[in-house]
């Protein structure tokens, strides 16, 4: 059964970064696009970013673009969330999510079960 | 705020059958993209419940079928059952962000 762990979540002061990790392993990691997914404390989900299988393209929502960046470790079937400047507005539960590419459209076959970020003075 | 706009919240007695909409526009679902439909139980991670219209994952029970017609699509629950209590999400892609969207969100309470 297709695993996906998340850590590095944490309370931190705005304006300080924060690093999340995303380990994926009981399928072919590398063969995948994976995604953020953030949900706010009692609001919806919100899509933040995607990459592609090889690491080679990202994609972000327009509310972290110049702000996170996505990246991955093929070899260590590791997944990346660099988050930077970070405001209350970032504070969530982050979920990395395996995508699944059908028609122009993907969805989301397989969640972690998330790692919280508290931005807190 | 997000272009897909869901009801907040629908209710049912056991055995009957609600749906949920899920209503978007001429970038997404009225462009064709498909909608995929997730279902989210309290305090945990959410779960793909319908992919691309109206295919179950396996393991889902055939009580959850979902559709899609013009910029709008449906989810339907029959035969409502206490453990279908929890949050449902529609997701797609939209082309005037370059990203996937996902619904308001609906909760559904079993009476």
């Amino acid at each position: 059964q297709v695993q996906l762990v998340e850590s590095g979540g944490g309370v931190v002061q705005p304006g300080r970064s924060l690093r999340l990790s995303c380990v994926g392993s009981r399928f072919s990691f590398s063969s995948y696009d994976i995604h953020w997914v953030r949900q706010a404390p009692g609001k919806g989900l919100e899509w933040v970013a995607l990459i592609s299988n090889d690491g080679r393209t990202a994609y972000y929502a327009d509310s972290v673009k110049g702000h996170f960046t996505i990246s991955r470790d093929n070899s260590k079937n590791t997944l990346y969330l660099h988050m930077n400047t970070l405001g209350p507005e970032d504070t969530a539960m982050y979920y990395c999510a395996r995508g699944v590419f059908h028609d122009y459209t993907c969805y989301f076959d397989s969640w972690g079960q998330g790692t919280l970020v508290t931005v807190s003075s | 705020q997000s272009v897909l706009t869901q009801p907040p919240s629908v209710s049912g007695a056991p055995g009957q059958r609600v749906t949920i909409s899920c209503t978007g526009s001429s970038s997404n679902i009225g462009a064709g993209y498909d909608i995929h439909w997730y279902q989210q139980l309290p305090g945990t991670a959410p779960k793909l419940l319908i992919y691309s219209n109206n295919n179950r994952p396996s393991g889902v029970p055939d009580r959850f079928s979902g559709s899609k017609s013009g910029t709008s699509a449906s989810l339907a629950i029959t035969g409502l059952q206490a453990e279908d209590e929890a949050d449902y999400y529609c997701q797609s892609y939209d082309s005037s962000l370059s990203g996937s969207v996902f619904g308001t969100g609906t909760q559904v309470s079993v009476l």
